[in-house]
């Protein structure tokens, strides 16, 4: 198993511009989440997914977007980037039910830039 | 609001010392995690504690929960160089809409030196 994985690795983006983070996991996990981590912080929920075709906003959803066509893909959408969406995005996804706790299991991050 | 504190922030310890992290709580939760994140690195899950007086060990790492008093700890014994990294903690509740969701502290960065 890859485990969940994310693409691309590091990107930057003009003010304005429209991008794509993409997130896959192989382990056929109802639950996926993006988290967004600003430097010094923990991190924060933007949108979590419970299964195909259903989302639903996190703590900070202003200024993203996602879609859940899949199980195994849960792609976030940035449509006009500004310099505070500046962060490192975490991808991550759990199993449903009481398996392992609920624990989340976590792809490498996105490293994304707006200048 | 589920707010979640840790303390310190900001920890550097010599090879050898012990020390405690911190984590309290707002809310009630039966749940908290533990995770560890290495410099440019994804989250590393470490613990997972599931009720009231859970204890978990591994290597010189150990984690316990305290759900009365909102408070879990992460013990570090006789520190070396390669547990240098930022901890994490996370609570695990129930959403109002339902979901179950895990909210983060902000980290205890922690640096052993020789």
């Amino acid at each position: 198993n890859a485990g969940v994985t994310q693409t691309p690795k590091f990107r930057i983006l003009k003010i304005g511009q429209s991008m794509t983070l993409q997130c896959t996991q192989d382990m056929n996990h109802n639950y996926m989440y993006w988290y967004r981590q600003d430097p010094g912080m923990g991190l924060k929920l933007i949108y979590y997914s419970v299964g195909a075709g259903i989302t639903d906003k996190g703590e900070v959803p202003n200024g993203y977007n996602v879609s859940r066509s899949t199980t195994e893909d849960f792609p976030l959408r940035l449509e006009l980037a500004a310099p505070s969406q500046t962060s490192v995005y975490f991808c991550a996804s759990r199993p449903r039910g009481l398996i392992a706790g609920n624990e989340q299991f976590f792809g490498p991050g996105t490293r994304l830039t707006v200048l | 609001e589920l707010k979640v504190e840790q303390n310190p922030l900001f920890l550097s310890m010599q090879e050898g010392k012990n020390y405690t992290i911190y984590c309290n709580y707002s809310t009630t939760s039966d749940r908290l995690y533990w995770y560890r994140q290495d410099p440019g690195k994804s989250l590393e899950s470490l613990f997972v504690l599931l009720s009231n007086g859970a204890v978990k060990q591994e290597g010189r790492l150990m984690a316990s929960l305290d759900t009365k008093a909102r408070l879990s700890t992460l013990h570090i014994t006789a520190a070396v160089h390669d547990l240098s990294a930022t901890y994490f903690c996370a609570v695990g509740a129930y959403s109002g809409a339902g979901s179950y969701q895990l909210t983060f502290g902000k980290g205890t960065k922690l640096s052993v030196i020789p």
